[in-house]
């Protein structure tokens, strides 16, 4: 079975650019994450939608992310616009309901 | 709200040492507890998962226990190899909400010489 796919894994982007990152998850997944990932602050869940539902969007993050399903089976991030401290990892992951939740291997964003 | 503490920076170890990451939490509800490992370019996978308190979980040789009375889920395994290499994340699971939200400690960071 196909684990969560992410792309692109790098991304170089100037500041103000408009970035869109993109999530497959596994399939039969019903609940999808996006997580941001940086040494300081660790894991920060930016969004969470169930059956395709936004259930949370990260508080912090609404500004200039927004998160979408456009299907069961694709996700997209978007980040508009770009400032240099969006420098992080952005993982994406999924689970069935209550189960394992699987993470894809990140997309790393340098703002520049 | 739900918060987790886990003890910061690396932990420099020599093979067949003893491991131990101190974790505990905090919530108003009863969670379920999870450890994830991250090796260097995945994302985290989880390595234990302990739904019920005074229980504890066993995987790959490293194990945690589910205390609820000292609020705690420390990580150990009895004798680490080069391969245990990893960031280990202590993380709570809300399982009275809708969903399956995680929340993740800061990471610890194990490196073991061989």
């Amino acid at each position: 079975d196909a684990g969560v796919t992410q792309t692109p894994r790098h991304e170089v982007a100037e500041k103000g650019q408009t970035i869109i990152l993109k999530c497959e998850p596994v399939s039969g997944h019903n609940d999808l994450f996006w997580y941001r990932q940086t040494k300081i602050q660790g894991l920060e869940l930016l969004s969470y939608f169930r059956s395709k539902s936004l259930m949370e969007d990260g508080g912090a993050f609404k500004d200039r992310f927004k998160a979408e399903m456009l299907n069961s089976s694709f996700s997209t991030l978007k980040i508009q616009p770009t400032e240099p401290k969006d420098s992080a990892v952005y993982l994406c992951a999924s689970s069935r309901h209550n189960t394992e939740v699987f993470f894809g291997k990140g997309t790393r964003l340098t703002v520049v | 709200g739900d918060s987790v503490t886990q003890m910061q920076g690396q932990v420099t170890l020599s093979e067949d040492d003893f491991l131990f990451i101190n974790c505990t939490y905090s919530t108003t509800w009863y969670p379920t507890l999870f450890w994830y490992v991250q090796y260097p370019g995945e994302g985290p996978q989880l390595l234990l998962k302990v739904t019920t308190a005074n229980n504890k979980g066993i995987s790959r040789g490293f194990e945690a226990t589910y205390d609820k009375r000292t609020t705690s889920f420390h990580l150990q395994k009895a004798s680490v190899q080069e391969s245990d290499s990893a960031v280990y994340y202590c993380v709570l699971g809300d399982t009275n909400s809708a969903g399956n939200k995680l929340t993740f400690g800061i990471g610890t960071r194990v490196l073991v010489r061989p």
